[in-house]
């Protein structure tokens, strides 16, 4: 099945500087990759995500990439605000007509510093 | 938007006892829902993935005799914990999808078990 790495487990950047989080996938056929964000205690958010049809997508300061080849994609935040801290997960499926399986990465707890 | 309530937001039982956890898509039908635990500071971990009208599907390690999942209609999933124990203490979270290629999932906004 599908493994989902996901680093770092924590991140701390300075208030406006930019951050990344970084996944690798295994499984050759999955092919649609979200990114969530949530806050303790909540449903996951759905911030962004990317179909392998594309190696970029872009909404306001929120980006992902996506390489194929060697099967890692990325979170970039940029101009990063204190409400940006929360947990991130990225997450790898093979896209089923919105009835997704999604296997989820480990986590990444992003702190802001003001 | 497509909306997922899932109740209750909490409980609190006793070892040995059932829980039951509804998730019910509001506003579309679901002919697939998905059922997630997730423990403090961990990942989501899929459990098992409902279908209507028929028998759930399980992941590996989880006890499908421990964890009941009833999907009797287009907009209802049921999970079940018989004989709870506190090892079972955990965020359960359904999710569920429109059917319709490009949407995203719908998650529920979760329950949390405490088992004493």
């Amino acid at each position: 099945g599908e493994n989902v790495e996901q680093h770092p487990s924590t991140l701390s950047v300075q208030e406006g500087d930019s951050a990344v989080i970084k996944c690798t996938y295994s499984d050759s056929a999955s092919n649609y990759f979200p990114w969530y964000k949530q806050e303790l205690g909540k449903r996951p958010q759905l911030i962004i995500d990317i179909r392998s049809n594309v190696g970029e997508k872009k909404d306001q300061r929120i980006a992902v990439t996506l390489n194929k080849t060697a099967k890692h994609f990325s979170l970039h935040i940029t101009e990063t605000q204190p409400e940006d801290s929360a947990v991130y997960f990225c997450a790898a499926s093979i896209s089923n007509f919105g009835n997704e399986k999604l296997t989820f990465g480990t986590g990444t707890r992003l702190t802001i510093i003001p | 938007g497509a909306v997922v309530s899932q109740h209750p937001s909490r409980v609190i039982c006793k070892s040995g006892t059932s829980v039951k956890i509804e998730c019910r898509s509001l506003d579309f039908q679901a002919t697939t829902m998905f059922w997630y635990r997730q423990f403090p500071k961990q990942s989501l971990m899929l459990m098992a993935t409902s279908n209507e009208g028929s028998k759930a599907t399980y992941e590996q390690g989880v006890e499908k005799d421990k964890f009941l999942i009833n999907h009797a209609s287009l907009t209802l999933s049921t999970l079940t914990v018989t004989s709870a124990h506190p090892e079972d203490s955990s965020f359960y979270i359904c999710s569920a999808g429109t059917g319709k290629g490009g949407s995203p999932l719908h998650f529920g906004n979760g329950t949390r078990l405490t088992v004493t």
